[in-house]
């Protein structure tokens, strides 16, 4: 069974930088079936995508936030990462990481499996 | 970027059925995935590519996708299936790859 895992400081500075690594046991996250993404939801509020990694390194991002975020991969350790930087207090959310699947047509993705998401607080 | 437009709330009985809708431009002509969020937990899907479902989801979760809006139907409601639900599609039209809906607040009176 696959699992995922969020690790990571629960508490940021303003104005300094999110990092955050999802582990993933059960499985491989060098699979060319899959992408890999990050997905954060402020508290009382929805889910936003934040983007998404393939195993080779190429990724994609929210075009909201892409000037501040870095998502990187560990084969190696079965990893990848989320860097956020300069954040402010409205980058205060639960953050997941998930597996992004290719539909049976082919031509979309979702996410079938995540992490317990880990919240990250924002303050001085 | 592409739109997806869920009603905030949706109230039913148990035993009866729930229908909650996502609204989006020609969103037939996508696929359709839902989400079921409980209180302090992860999402998890409950129906994909329209109408599938994952292994281990009960058969009372059906999806149906046409014209301008997909439907998550929930048969025989039961406590248990009190949570948020939100709908996803890929849009690859837009640099916005990823659109989740606002989500829906299903409440079993």
């Amino acid at each position: 069974q696959l699992q995922l895992q969020e690790s990571g400081p629960g508490l940021v500075k303003p104005s300094e930088t999110l990092s955050l690594t999802c582990t993933v046991s059960g499985g491989s996250i060098s699979s060319s079936s899959y992408y890999w993404g990050w997905i954060r939801q402020p508290p009382g509020k929805g889910l936003e995508w934040i983007g998404s990694i393939y195993y080779s390194g190429s990724t994609y991002y929210n075009p909201s936030l892409k000037s501040r975020v870095t998502i990187s991969v560990d084969t190696s350790k079965n990893q990848f990462s989320l860097k956020l930087s300069s954040v402010t207090a409205a980058d205060t959310a639960v953050y997941y990481c998930a597996r992004q699947i290719l539909t049976r047509y082919g031509d979309a993705y979702y996410f079938d499996y995540w992490g317990q998401g880990t919240l990250v607080t924002v303050s001085s | 970027s592409y739109v997806l437009t869920q009603p905030p709330s949706v109230s039913v009985a148990p035993g009866q059925t729930a229908r909650i809708t996502c609204g989006g431009n020609n969103i037939g002509s996508k696929s359709v995935h839902w989400y079921q969020q409980k209180p302090g937990q992860a999402p998890v899907l409950v129906v994909y590519d329209d109408s599938d479902r994952p292994s281990g989801i009960p058969e009372r979760f059906s999806g149906s996708n046409s014209g301008n809006t997909a439907t998550l139907t929930i048969s025989r409601v039961e406590a248990g299936d009190e949570a948020d639900y939100y709908c996803q599609v890929w849009d690859s039209s837009s640099d916005l790859f990823v659109v989740f809906g606002g989500g829906t607040k299903l409440t079993v009176l």
